[in-house]
């Protein structure tokens, strides 16, 4: 597609349910991010993948966050056993190449709920 | 700790104002700073800033970075109703495995009125 998909677009969870949010990057951009926007908040970053390779998870706010981008391509944040303050839009974000002068370009987010 | 700091919080302008939105950082090792409009979906790509005093222009939005006194501003001239929005401020900083990350500013909601 045009740009970057994520799905589903809102997402509501009971406490203690493991959760799967999906991220489409844009073809043949090979940077891939996630990031965590809390209400009235700025983006927070969370991962970092080129390629398959996840070369920065500093951001993850815990063990319970799991993120994979197996082929390169798609990507998916996996949140095991969430809380109420997991509740937030993630964000999922891909460039063409990692730095060089190039902006990232986000999908429209997950709304996540945690009851 | 990197820090991004944007001014002001809200804003509230009639159709034809002129507006200046504020982005202040505090960074270790500096990249770029970048500019998204957020309306209720996904922050879409305004502008990208790497040296100081080129203003950059698309329509009725332009920026200029200032990294002698670490800022940048974002003008919007002849407002309309569309540019309602949170304007977000990003600067690009290293992470800890050579790769770089936006550190964001908590971002400036524009109203703008009939």
């Amino acid at each position: 597609g045009a740009g970057v998909s994520q799905s589903p677009r809102y997402k509501v969870a009971k406490r203690g349910q493991d959760v799967a949010l999906r991220c489409d990057p844009i073809s043949g951009h090979v940077s891939l991010f996630w990031y965590q926007q809390a209400l009235g908040q700025g983006p927070e970053f969370l991962t970092y993948f080129q390629n398959e390779a996840q070369l920065d998870k500093s951001g993850l706010p815990s063990d319970r966050f799991f993120a994979e981008r197996p082929e390169g391509s798609v990507s998916t944040l996996k949140i095991q056993r969430t809380q109420q303050e997991d509740s937030a839009v993630y964000l999922c974000a891909s460039s063409y190449l990692e730095g060089k002068n190039q902006p990232q370009h986000f999908g429209d987010g997950t709304r996540l709920s945690i009851l | 700790e990197d820090k991004v700091v944007q001014s002001p919080l809200s804003l509230v302008v009639h159709e034809g104002d002129t507006v200046t939105l504020n982005c202040s950082y505090e960074v270790t090792n500096f990249r770029s700073l970048l500019w998204y409009k957020q309306e209720k979906k996904a922050p879409t790509f305004l502008f990208m800033l790497t040296s100081s005093g080129i203003e950059k222009k698309s329509g009725r939005l332009s920026s200029i970075l200032d990294k002698k006194e670490l800022f940048s501003i974002l003008n919007i001239t002849a407002t309309q109703t569309g540019d309602s929005a949170i304007y977000l401020c990003a600067v690009e900083v290293p992470s800890g495995a050579g790769s770089y990350q936006l550190t964001f500013g908590k971002g400036t909601k524009l109203s703008v009125i009939p």
